[in-house]
């Protein structure tokens, strides 16, 4: 049982409009959840960190937790080219990190 | 920039060879970790390590070991490389409300 659930993809998207990235995890123990962006060919950049439950905003990006559910989500408003990359999941179980297998988003100018 | 790099960036070797990656911090973090990252995989825990000479077991551990004698300095070993080892590696820090900060990546491949 995978620990950590995102669509693939790819998601695309026109030139400012809001990109909604979605993931789901099974272990009712996490405690803290990541959205890392991935350019091809370069290391996971962490983008947002979330601990509790509700938005967390920052710049363009907000990131929501509903632990009741086990979801996490990404919105990315006024989105843009540069935003094109693979976005990555992640959930913290004490010590031990687990990652979705990313979500591929295009912006299409 | 969390002060991570990891050498060789790029390394090709045979099937059978011993091949060791190193990671190295400057920032005195106390967790270290090495990821692999396979398509259709996305990026797995190997090992970890919380402290000088103290490692755990990740999720996919069979057939990599690793050490870390100074804070500085976690080292991830292939015994003997296989082809399905073959991946991009990276490693990372941990910082305080456990984020974690990644590496450059190795990119190993083993004909």
């Amino acid at each position: 049982q995978k620990e950590v659930e995102q669509n693939s993809g790819p998601l695309s998207v026109p030139e400012g409009a809001i990109a909604s990235l979605n993931c789901t995890y099974s272990d009712r123990v996490s405690q803290s959840f990541f959205w890392y962006r991935q350019y091809s060919g370069k290391s996971p950049e962490l983008i947002m960190s979330i601990y509790s439950n509700g938005d967390k905003e920052d710049g363009r990006f907000t990131a929501q937790l509903n632990k009741a559910s086990q979801y996490v989500s990404l919105l990315i408003r006024d989105s843009q080219p540069s935003d094109s990359a693979t976005y990555l999941c992640a959930v913290n179980i004490p010590n031990q990190f687990y990652f979705g297998t990313g979500t591929s988003l295009t912006v299409i100018p | 920039d969390a002060g991570i790099t990891q050498s060789p960036r790029h390394k090709v070797t045979e099937t059978g060879t011993p091949v060791t990656l190193r990671c190295h911090q400057t920032e005195n973090h106390r967790y270290m970790y090495w990821y692999r990252q396979d398509p259709g995989h996305g990026l797995r825990l190997i090992h970890y390590s919380y402290g000088v000479k103290d490692t755990d077991k990740g999720e996919v551990s069979d057939g990599y070991s690793v050490s870390r004698s100074k804070t500085e300095d976690f080292l991830l070993t292939l015994e003997s490389a296989t082809s399905s080892q073959t991946s991009v590696y990276f490693c990372a820090i941990r910082e305080d409300l456990n984020e974690q900060f990644f590496g450059p990546g190795t990119r190993l491949t083993v004909l």
